[in-house]
């Protein structure tokens, strides 16, 4: 069984740089296959896709985000990790992580998700 | 950019059948992924490739995909149905995940 833990600040001042970190448990990230991905969801709005990594490090990025963002895995940890610059009071969203079903563009785990809020 | 478009909010009466739409152009030559999102939850994949189930997810649910339009069916609906739905491509032009709007769905 898959899981997903997400970890990181619930309150990031503007202008500053937020870092999200994704604990995957059930699964390697190194395991042929295997996506990670990071999607957010502003209060009352829709889900928005911001990036995502395969096991072979491969990356994706929403152009409109392209330049703010980063996502790094980190294999000894089993983590997935979302770095994103210059944060606005546009960016509050709940932040979630989700596994990449094998061999489709479906995401069939997600974690729990955690809520930022950027506000001075 | 590829765009997604679902009406803002479908009802149902317990018991009839609830048809969500998702719209784009020439939708049918992608594949359609379906999640449900209850209040303060994560979502929940519910349909993938257009029309396969997940372990788990009833059968009252299925999908369809052809033309300009994908369609998740809810059948035999129940008041615990109740929720926002989300249809999602890949968008291979842009190699990006899209979301649709979502749909609230209430049941009557």
């Amino acid at each position: 069984q898959i899981t997903l833990e997400e970890s990181g600040p619930t309150l990031v001042k503007p202008t500053e740089t937020l870092t999200l970190t994704c604990t995957f448990s059930g699964i390697s990230l190194s395991t042929s296959g295997v996506g990670a991905a990071w999607i957010r969801q502003p209060p009352g709005k829709a889900l928005e896709w911001l990036t995502l990594i395969y096991w072979n490090e491969d990356k994706r990025y929403t152009p409109s985000l392209k330049t703010r963002l980063t996502i790094v895995r980190d294999t000894s940890k089993n983590q997935v990790v979302l770095t994103m610059t210059n944060m606005d009071p546009v960016d509050t969203a709940t932040y979630y992580c989700a596994h990449l079903k094998h061999f489709t563009r479906a995401f069939d785990v997600w974690g729990q998700g955690t809520l930022v809020t950027v506000s001075s | 950019s590829y765009v997604v478009t679902q009406p803002p909010s479908v009802s149902v009466a317990p018991g009839q059948t609830a048809r969500i739409t998702c719209g784009g152009n020439h939708i049918g030559t992608k594949s359609v992924h379906w999640y449900r999102q209850e209040p303060g939850q994560a979502p929940v994949l519910v349909i993938f490739n257009d029309s396969d189930r997940p372990s788990g997810i009833p059968e009252r649910f299925s999908g369809s995909n052809s033309g300009n339009t994908a369609t998740l069916t809810i059948s035999r609906v129940e008041a615990g149905d109740e929720a926002d739905y989300y249809c999602q491509v890949w968008d291979v032009d842009s190699d990006r995940a899209v979301f649709g709007g979502g749909t609230q769905l209430t049941v009557l």
